[in-house]
């Protein structure tokens, strides 16, 4: 079956700009999680969905950042004033319930320039 | 300090070596333990998942967690230049926690 799939694969940007990162997670998982990784780091915890409702969004770094999930299904990490240190690979990964093995998918590598 | 502390290597091996991959952490809470294998430009996948302390074996890879040393380790049996990946540890306290990640340890398998 299909994984875990992020569109897009690649977005450059410029500092001050507005982004959205796309998730789509496998059939029937009802946890999603958002992660940053830098260059030479592990993922970082962002965000993490229940369903609908974001569970614990302990991780995302400032307000610029928002995610949603409207449907518990697909969902979008927002953006806003981009800046420079935003540069990173953003890193979405499905569950089928919390706690339960996380599939991830390939990635988001967004470049503010 | 951070919560998973992983050495980033990088590590070069022989083909056939045997591979071991550790990580350390400071929170006695973490309870399920992960590593993940990641290739370039690719998202981690999981390799293996252990709960509490112990040993776990799946065909080359076994995974050894010691809680009371807070010391979990990975080991690679006869390793292949497709096991060439950045290796990442991963664990959690449990529902409703956090996955904490170590920074992942580069590995080339040498044909």
């Amino acid at each position: 079956g299909a994984g875990v799939s992020q569109t897009p694969s690649n977005k450059v940007t410029e500092k001050g700009k507005y982004v959205e990162l796309r998730c789509d997670p496998i059939s029937g998982h009802t946890a999603l999680y958002w992660y940053r990784q830098s260059l030479g780091q592990g993922p970082e915890f962002l965000i993490y969905f229940q369903g609908t409702g974001a569970a614990d969004d302990s991780g995302l770094p400032n307000d610029r950042f928002f995610a949603v999930r409207p449907e518990g299904s697909v969902s979008t990490l927002k953006i806003q004033r981009t800046e420079r240190g935003d540069s990173a690979v953003y890193l979405c990964a499905s569950s089928l319930y919390h706690s339960d093995t996380q599939y991830f998918g390939p990635g988001t590598r967004l470049t503010v320039l | 300090q951070k919560e998973v502390e992983q050495d980033p290597g990088p590590l070069s091996v022989p083909e056939g070596a045997i591979v071991s991959l550790n990580c350390t952490y400071s929170n006695s809470a973490f309870q399920y333990f992960m590593w993940y294998r990641q290739y370039s430009r690719k998202g981690p996948e999981l390799l293996m998942y252990t709960y509490s302390s112990g040993n776990k074996e799946d065909g080359r890879f076994t995974a050894q967690v010691d809680k009371s040393s807070k010391y979990i380790s990975l080991f690679i049996r006869d390793s292949q230049p497709s096991d060439s990946a950045t290796y990442l540890c991963a664990m959690s306290a449990g529902t409703g926690n956090q996955f904490y990640f170590g920074t992942g340890t580069s590995l080339t398998v040498i044909p």
